[in-house]
């Protein structure tokens, strides 16, 4: 079967601390993506990143970065400097490489950055 | 380019009645997904739509189906509408290019609440 947990179901942090969110997934295929979203008040989900699980290199993006480790099946988010605007709550998923790409989504991390 | 919309925003019905929620998809995408996602929960799959049919589903009852229609808009329909029922209903569109086949756009929602 497969699963994502986030454990976190909310962090406050205060604005330019950094942050860290934390996602555990659990599969039994071989090959497979992982993505992060974020879902601001507004509801729509907005796309952050998409990982294959053939590559573990990390990613940088800006504020954000990203650490795939299939060893322990996490595939962890960092904002560094975090800002008001970041308040959101933050989804990860899991999703086949072929067939009907449904996405397993965990529960969320509500994250809330303190002015 | 625009985004996936999705209408109507909010609407509230009773028990029993029936409701239909409807999707545009993304331009240039070809696939739609609808995802269910309860108060405080991650979306959860309900189906999708590639070519007009159905192409996957989730753990859903019969009295959730579907359409997709030759401009790739999609509608949702929910028959004999239980309390469980309430949620936000997100739609998402991808495209079936190698590179963007599971990347989901999604819509900002249609918030259903059932009394």
């Amino acid at each position: 079967a497969q699963k994502v947990t986030q454990a976190q179901t909310e962090i406050s942090v205060v604005e330019k601390e950094d942050v860290t969110l934390d996602c555990v997934y659990e599969t039994r295929d071989t090959t497979y993506y992982l993505f992060w979203y974020k879902q601001p008040p507004s509801g729509e989900l907005v796309f952050l990143i998409r990982r294959n699980s053939f590559d573990e290199q990390n990613e940088i993006s800006g504020r954000y970065s990203w650490n795939f480790q299939k060893s322990t099946s996490s595939f962890n988010f960092t904002i560094t400097a975090s800002q008001v605007v970041d308040s959101a709550v933050y989804f990860c998923a899991l999703s086949a490489t072929s067939g009907t790409y449904k996405y397993i989504f965990g529960t969320g991390t509500r994250l809330k950055v303190l002015a | 380019e625009t985004g996936v919309t999705q209408s109507p925003t909010h609407l509230i019905k009773t028990r029993g009645q029936q409701v239909t929620l409807r999707c545009s998809s993304q331009s240039g995408h070809n696939t739609v997904s609808w995802y269910q996602q309860a108060l405080g929960q991650g979306p959860q799959f309900i189906f999708q739509y590639y070519r007009e049919e159905e192409n996957g589903r989730g753990n859903f009852p019969p009295r959730f189906s579907g359409l997709q229609f030759p401009n790739y808009s999609s509608e949702l329909n929910v028959n004999a509408l239980e309390l469980d029922d309430s949620a936000l209903y997100l739609c998402a569109s991808s495209s079936d290019t190698p590179s963007g086949a599971n990347v989901l756009t999604f819509g900002a929602g249609s918030r259903l609440t059932v009394l």
